[in-house]
């Protein structure tokens, strides 16, 4: 596998599910990112892990719970969602340095929430 | 309050002409900007990126032009490919606070026509 893979790349739950999205990284990053794209909108940061360490929380709700047992492993906990949260969640890495800041992404996991 | 604008939902060109992606932005501390391409069904790619001290860079048929006065930046792919069709985004940096957090603009759907 190379780049950033994300699993799976579709999901259909319901209100009441349990479930978690999953993303890998394989470039030696030390930073990984969730994202969420609704339709027609731009892309929302949601999460940012620099070093496994949790360095943002862009005002999400706690029906979305990340997680980063390291560096190169990423995890998106999801429970008691909403259909307004159905959405394209992308997932990225970078390297963190003192210029460039490429993210590189996966493919993304396309929720629907019923 | 979107401070990474892409007043362009779409623009259609001919295969063998230039095809130029507007961005504006509103913060004077983003420094570095880039550009992803995305297509389908799969995550956004990085393309090409510039850094506030340059004006102007070149990868390619890709070009793209920063006029920091204007707070404007703009993407010339040239000569355009049917290849080249799928939503591109442009992204802000402020170096100076979390370093790899990244503002996305809505998005332009670019068509290249054969």
């Amino acid at each position: 596998e190379t780049g950033v893979t994300q699993t799976p790349r579709h999901l259909v739950m319901g209100m009441t599910n349990k479930k978690s999205l999953k993303c890998e990284q394989h470039l030696g990053h030390n930073a990984m990112y969730w994202y969420k794209q609704s339709a027609k909108k731009p892309l929302e940061l949601m999460f940012v892990y620099n070093f496994k360490e949790q360095t943002e929380n862009n005002s999400v709700p706690s029906r979305f719970s990340p997680e980063c047992p390291n560096s190169s492993h990423l995890f998106l906990h999801l429970h008691t969602l909403q259909p307004e949260d159905s959405a394209l969640y992308l997932c990225a890495s970078s390297q963190v340095r003192d210029s460039a800041y490429e993210q590189y992404f996966g493919p993304g996991t396309r929720l629907t929430v019923t | 309050d979107q401070q990474v604008k892409q007043n362009s939902p779409s623009l259609s060109v001919q295969e063998g002409r230039i095809s130029i992606l507007n961005c504006d932005y509103t913060n004077s501390m983003f420094d570095y900007f880039l550009w992803y391409k995305k297509y389908p069904a799969e995550g956004p790619t990085f393309l090409i990126s510039i850094s506030s001290i340059k004006d102007k860079n070149e990868d390619g048929r890709f070009t793209v032009f920063l006029n920091k006065s204007a707070k404007h930046l703009s993407l010339h792919i040239v000569p355009s490919q049917p290849g080249d069709s799928a939503v591109y985004f442009c992204a802000a940096s402020d170096s100076g606070t979390s370093g790899s957090r990244l503002t996305f603009g809505e998005g332009t759907q670019l068509t290249v026509n054969p």
